[in-house]
């Protein structure tokens, strides 16, 4: 079946631009998650939602940050005024209910100049 | 001190070989322990998944955790260069925090 999808895969932005990153998760997937990668190191835990409610955002690194995910299915993180230090690999997961394990998709590559 | 700890390495190792990789963590309340591979610009792939101590055999991976010293570790038999990637050990409940990622190259 369908996995996680993200889009756009690479992003290039302007110091100051905003930027919005979609994430589709696998069909019938109740939770969502929104990571951060950089560069050599692992996946850091951004933001959670269980269906349209955002039960955890105590990663999102400023409020700068915002995601949304208003029907419960698709959900876009949206990054405004981006700096230098928001370039990395940002990361959507979904996960079944009664589970914890979670599935990935391929990323979206942000590069900030 | 990061809650999950792994060697970045790089690791390599010849075809063949049997390839132990590691992680400590902190929080002794975690429970629910997994290692992902990420192939170079891919996201990470759910490889094995443990429910608190013990091991766990999925063809040539194993995966063992032990609650009591807080250290997984996921071994590969008969590695083959396709494994060639970078492993990520992960823990957590909602939320996973993850090891740094070890690359691992397996040589021809």
């Amino acid at each position: 079946g369908a996995g996680v999808s993200q889009s756009p895969r690479y992003k290039v932005a302007k110091r100051g631009q905003d930027v919005a990153l979609r994430c589709d998760p696998i069909s019938g997937h109740v939770s969502l998650f929104w990571y951060q990668q950089a560069l050599g190191q692992g996946p850091e835990f951004l933001t959670y939602f269980q269906n349209e409610a955002q039960l955890d955002k105590s990663g999102l690194p400023s409020d700068r940050f915002f995601a949304e995910r208003p029907e419960g299915s698709v959900s876009t993180l949206k990054i405004q005024r981006t700096q230098q230090e928001d370039s990395a690999v940002y990361l959507c997961a979904s996960r079944p209910d009664a589970t914890y394990e979670q599935y990935f998709g391929p990323g979206t590559r942000l590069t900030v100049t | 001190q990061k809650e999950v700890e792994q060697d970045p390495g790089p690791l390599s190792v010849p075809e063949g070989a049997i390839v132990s990789l590691n992680c400590t963590y902190s929080n002794s309340a975690f429970q629910y322990f997994m290692w992902y591979r990420q192939y170079s610009r891919k996201g990470p792939e759910l490889l094995m998944y443990t429910y608190s101590s013990g091991n766990k055999e999925d063809g040539r991976f194993t995966a063992q955790v032990d609650k009591s010293s807080k250290y997984i570790s996921l071994f590969i038999r008969d590695s083959q260069p396709s494994d060639s990637a970078t492993y990520l050990c992960a823990t957590g409940a909602q939320k996973l925090v993850f090891g740094q990622g070890t690359r691992l190259t397996i040589n021809p």
